[in-house]
């Protein structure tokens, strides 16, 4: 079973816009999750991250939104970039124990 | 290096092959994962280390796939007569003990013919 949903396999945004990416979890045993940013041919890059313990967590352009009633997150970005054009993964885990990954969402900026 | 490098970045066998494959992770990095990425899904866990301990291997599709990290560094996953469904890139990524951030190395794509 997928314990980490990302469910659009696509995302199109103008530069300049919002970008709002989200990902489900079905266990409620996961305290950390996790975005990263995948290029082709390169290993994922980690994004940001946040603990269970809070609800937001922002990094510059980027905020990761936690809704834990709900076992569901999202990232946004703003303002959209052309160089955000890239494969976003969602991660989850329990403690530092390995991570569980969602399926991805490819994001495309345009100009 | 900076990062977590992996070798080699491509790698193609014939089925039946054993094929031995490279990660040099992050230096001080005590913890070390294998994961599997097949077309269109995301990294799936193999196997994790402590140092040069194997804490977990749950996630090993068989007993064909074989994992060490005999002096704490450097790890290789081996994978003994390999089959068409190991086709896949295999992701290594090290992290400081108790933090949950991973840093992951390029990828070996293995194509398996």
């Amino acid at each position: 079973d997928q314990q980490v949903k990302q469910n659009s396999p696509s995302l199109s945004v103008q530069e300049g816009r919002i970008s709002i990416l989200n990902c489900d979890y079905t266990n409620s045993m996961f305290d950390y999750f996790l975005w990263y940013k995948k290029y082709p041919a390169e290993g994922p890059t980690f994004l940001i991250s946040i603990s269970s313990i809070k609800d937001k967590n922002e990094d510059g352009r980027f905020t990761v939104f936690l809704n834990k009633s709900a076992k569901h997150l999202s990232l946004h970005i703003v303002p959209s970039q052309p160089g955000d054009s890239a494969v976003y993964f969602c991660a989850a885990s329990i403690g530092t124990d390995k991570l569980i990954f969602g399926t991805g969402t490819r994001l495309q900026v345009f100009p | 290096g900076a990062g977590v490098s992996q070798s080699p970045r491509y790698k193609v066998a014939k089925r039946g092959q054993d094929v031995a494959l490279r990660c040099d992770p992050i230096s001080g990095h005590v913890s070390l994962f294998w994961y599997q990425q097949a077309l269109g899904q995301g990294p799936e866990f193999l196997t994790y280390f402590q140092n040069e301990a194997q804490l977990d291997k749950s996630g090993l599709p068989s007993d064909r796939f074989f994992a060490e990290r005999p002096e704490g560094s450097v790890s290789t996953l081996k994978i003994q007569r390999t089959q068409q469904e190991d086709s896949a890139v295999y992701l290594c990524a090290s992290s400081l003990v108790m933090v949950n951030e991973q840093f992951f190395g390029p990828g070996t794509r293995l194509t398996v013919l």
